[in-house]
């Protein structure tokens, strides 16, 4: 398995500004990846940030609205840029276990944009 | 990409009855897992479930990969396992494509 956590686990911000949502696990891992869930929806992913080299984003997600920043094998962030309301959501990141099969969620980070 | 459909949408149940949620994939898969999200939004690994079959106390899940499906069994069903049920599998780039989940109350 794997220990992840997340900070913070909930914030109310303003729209116009930005938020950075911090993701620690407790050993190291290649990949971490960031979701997000809007609310009554499925997850959705939103990049895949490897350790060295730049993050890959999905389709509808740029980097200029959610920088990603990978500095070691065991922490990752993520900025939501410019918030608006549209960005309510709940934020995830996650890893691959020990095992390299199964994927392990953090807590999530629930993000209000008024 | 490989498409994730599961059913149903909404399940009510009363305590004690018992459930199957059925998860369909669009093509082989070599990764599948099933998560509940709880009230509070935790993502909690129930199984990976490939293939075959696999028990957990009063959750079982099977997938036959040959036919693209998996199934998720609750049984005795308590007023803790609402919440979420989300059926996931490996796209390309081992993130995670996820169902749009089977929403599960059940009441006293």
């Amino acid at each position: 398995s794997a220990v992840i956590s997340q900070k913070p686990s909930r914030d109310i911000c303003q729209r116009g500004t930005s938020l950075t949502i911090q993701c620690q696990v407790d050993s190291q891992v290649t990949m971490m990846f960031w979701y997000r869930q809007q609310p009554g929806q499925s997850l959705t992913l939103i990049a895949t940030a490897n350790q060295g080299s730049e993050a890959t984003y999905e389709s509808g997600f740029v980097i200029d609205k959610f920088p990603i920043s990978r500095p070691n094998l065991t922490f990752s962030t993520l900025t939501v840029s410019n918030m608006s309301p549209e960005d309510s959501s709940i934020y995830l990141c996650s890893v691959y276990g020990q095992g390299g099969n199964e994927q392990f969620f953090g807590p999530g980070t629930r993000l209000t944009v008024l | 990409g490989i498409q994730v459909e599961q059913s149903p949408p909404d399940l009510i149940l009363q305590e004690g009855a018992n459930s199957t949620l059925r998860c369909n994939f669009s093509d082989s898969v070599n990764n599948l897992q099933w998560f509940h999200q709880n009230p509070w939004g935790q993502l909690i690994n129930l199984f990976y479930i490939p293939s075959g079959t696999k028990q957990n106390g009063r959750l079982s899940a099977t997938t036959v990969a040959t036919e693209r499906y998996s199934l998720l069994y609750i049984s005795s069903s308590q007023t803790t396992d609402s919440g979420v049920y989300f059926c996931a599998v490996v796209m390309v780039g081992y993130a995670l494509n996820f169902g749009k989940g089977t929403s599960l109350l059940v009441t006293p």
